[in-house]
């Protein structure tokens, strides 16, 4: 089945503590990016990649980071978590750039 | 910037009913607009992709159309159901590299 899947689905963790949601597809997409989703603010884009080790930064990347080393899999790093990074993550992929993107299930995080 | 705009914020209709979502954004050069539908606590299923050079797509009930020029676009559902109760979400595509959503409807029908 044609799917993204992220891991995990929930994680509740601690200021500082360094964290890892991965995200992978099996389409073989060469576009992936992630959301992050917040009540009144909506879905905003935090970084995309185009292709394998070719990542850019979306409309919030401060205090995340992302890397691109197989063009199935792109993690999103929270190096030191703060309590604003409580979100709902949404990793999405696409053929190309500017094709119909494909949804992960989402990963609720919260940090306290 | 691209800011996109969906009203009504909350719609409840009785089932049966046809009716229309409204999506609006600012900047006209857009690559393509695509529907979602999400359900509480689940991700984004994706329902219609328009083209910037289509003016409308079908699937099912489901009827999105695209004026580009006015910068509008509508979803229409025919015959709603309790099962289309959901959050229906327009994101607009403008460079390519990353999809502007706007808040969203949430629908409810009612049996």
């Amino acid at each position: 089945e044609a799917q993204v899947t992220q891991n995990p689905r929930y994680l509740i963790t601690v200021t500082g503590k360094k964290l890892t949601v991965t995200c992978s597809q099996n389409m073989n997409h060469e576009y992936m990016s992630w959301y992050r989703q917040d009540p009144g603010l909506g879905l905003r884009q935090i970084y995309y990649s185009m292709n394998v080790e070719v990542t850019d930064k979306g409309d919030v990347p401060e205090g995340y980071k992302v890397s691109r080393k197989e063009k199935r899999n792109f993690p999103l790093i929270l190096e030191s978590p703060s309590p604003n990074q409580t979100s709902l993550y949404f990793c999405a992929s696409s053929l190309l750039q500017g094709d119909e993107q494909y949804f992960g299930p989402g990963t609720r995080l919260t940090v306290t | 910037k691209q800011e996109v705009t969906q009203i009504p914020a909350a719609l409840s209709v009785p089932e049966g009913e046809n009716l229309v979502l409204n999506c609006s954004f600012t900047d006209s050069a857009i690559y393509n607009l695509q529907w979602f539908r999400q359900d509480p606590g689940k991700g984004l299923t994706s329902l219609l992709l328009i083209q910037s050079s289509q003016r409308e797509q079908t699937s099912g009930r489901l009827n999105a159309s695209l004026d580009k020029s006015s910068g509008r676009s509508t979803l229409y559902i025919a015959a709603s159901q309790p099962g289309d109760s959901a959050t229906y979400l327009c994101a607009v595509n403008n460079a390519g590299n990353m999809l502007t959503f706007g808040g969203g409807t949430r629908l409810m029908v009612k049996p």
